[in-house]
């Protein structure tokens, strides 16, 4: 089944230490997002890419960086995490950037910072 | 700008039971409007969309309207279980602003046996 994959599922990582999360899709979609979301409440839009277009929201701290080196995988980076940074990580996935079909979201990666 | 308001959870409901979860939005233009449900642990999916004033999006017997008229895409189910217990966001998309989705804060429903 076509589908976007998240890896590490849980990642435990020491303050300060750098650290990244991964994402990998089989859907062929041009735009790949990354969430922070925090204990349930709504998903927090950290930057996008369409294609090889990077796309950064202005509250994004520069602490968070990301790369998408082809189609398939996108890969956030965290330069030094700080206890606030712990949170689910959520990445998606959507066709295009009409926003008409809905994103397709991966199972998440659970980041701990210790 | 665009945003979206849910009802305030948690919601508790016993099996069988209607559920009704309250969405509306302020957005310029004709937005997408969706509902996605979280299960414990897990990443968002989608459950249901629609695309224009008037559509109704349904799944695994869940279902929305878009009224444009009182700009609100309230989510239904007429026979609630316990395996829907979850937390269901409301979001809208909009083509300009990139796609990108504006969710609400989420709803916690609990349905026991």
């Amino acid at each position: 089944d076509a589908m976007v994959i998240q890896n590490p599922r849980y990642q435990v990582t020491q303050f300060g230490k750098p650290v990244t999360l991964s994402c990998s899709q089989t859907l062929n979609h041009n735009v790949m997002y990354w969430y922070q979301q925090k204990s349930s409440q709504a998903p927090k839009l950290l930057f996008h890419y369409y294609d090889k277009d990077f796309n950064n929201e202005a509250d994004t701290p520069d602490n968070f960086q990301s790369r998408r080196p082809n189609t398939s995988f996108c890969f956030l980076d965290i330069r030094s995490p700080g206890l606030g940074d712990a949170a689910m990580y959520l990445c998606a996935t959507s066709r295009g950037p009409q926003g008409t079909s809905g994103y397709t979201f991966g199972s998440g990666t659970r980041l701990t910072v210790v | 700008g665009n945003s979206v308001t849910q009802m305030e959870g948690p919601v508790t409901l016993s099996e069988e039971a209607f559920l009704t979860i309250n969405c509306t939005y302020t957005a310029t233009g004709y937005p997408s409007l969706f509902w996605y449900v979280q299960y414990p642990g897990e990443g968002l999916q989608l459950l249901l969309k629609a695309t224009k004033a008037d559509d109704k999006g349904s799944n695994k017997g869940f279902e929305a309207t878009y009224r444009k008229e009182t700009t609100s895409f309230h989510l239904e189910k007429g026979s609630v279980q316990v395996s829907d217990s979850a937390v269901y966001f409301c979001a809208l998309s909009h083509n300009t602003n990139a796609g990108k989705s504006t969710f609400g804060d989420g709803t916690t429903l609990t349905v026991k046996p």
